[in-house]
């Protein structure tokens, strides 16, 4: 099946640019994702990325896609305590509607 | 709208009771997603529906799990009889068919 993976934990400075890294194994994901999950809360949409894109950016966030690697990765900017919380990669095939879930990297933000 | 609701936030039972979880998806969404995270084994997709029909069960973990989607506006996710490895948070999602699933907030299930 589709393999999704992600490391663990990750810890930064406030004001530091985290990144967040993530690589799967279909070469035919159609889509991928990153989700935000803060404590007690279900996952909230990022931001995603059409497989056949580079990179995509919104405000401080930036997403970068090696399609030959198999490698997502999610740069934050000017990370904010506001910011720690786990955040998941995900990719979805041919069918839009079945995602595959890492398990997902909590940010932890020091002031 | 109020996203997805789902019910209850908190459940706590005894080994071997009966548990039912509800969920509202989204007006107007067609797919609906039951999700179990869990600490060991992160974010799983259990089954996923489409206008109210099982399209894919093969994430449920044995027989003791059954979902059910009478209509558009309500699912329930059963376990009978519940076990202490049930004990996780279950999600709902819903999806319009776009590039987005929209979680709800989740219900954490504690099995005694």
């Amino acid at each position: 099946g589709e393999d999704v993976e992600q490391s663990l934990f990750l810890s930064v400075r406030e004001g530091d640019s985290s990144v967040i890294n993530c690589t799967y194994t279909d070469s035919s994901s159609t889509y991928l994702y990153w989700y935000k999950q803060e404590p007690g809360a279900g996952l909230q949409l990022l931001t995603y990325i059409f497989s056949n894109m580079d990179m995509k950016q919104d405000q401080r966030l930036t997403v970068l896609l090696n399609k030959k690697d198999k490698h997502l990765s999610l740069r934050i900017a000017d990370t904010q305590t506001g910011d720690s919380a786990i955040y998941f990669c995900a990719e979805s095939l041919y069918n839009f509607n079945k995602f595959y879930f890492g398990s997902g990297t909590k940010l932890n933000v020091k002031p | 709208d109020a996203g997805v609701i789902q019910s209850p936030r908190h459940e706590v039972t005894e080994m071997g009771q009966e548990v039912t979880l509800r969920c509202k998806p989204i007006s107007g969404h067609d797919y609906l997603f039951w999700y179990r995270q869990t600490m060991m084994r992160g974010l799983e997709l259990l089954i996923y529906f489409n206008n109210n029909v099982p399209i894919d069960d093969s994430g449920m973990p044995e027989d003791r799990f059954s979902a059910k989607m009478p209509n558009a506006s309500f699912s329930t996710l059963k376990i009978q009889p519940s076990e202490p490895r049930d004990s996780a948070v279950y999600f709902c999602a819903s999806s319009g068919g776009q590039n987005e699933q929209f979680f709800g907030p989740g219900t954490r299930l504690t099995v005694l």
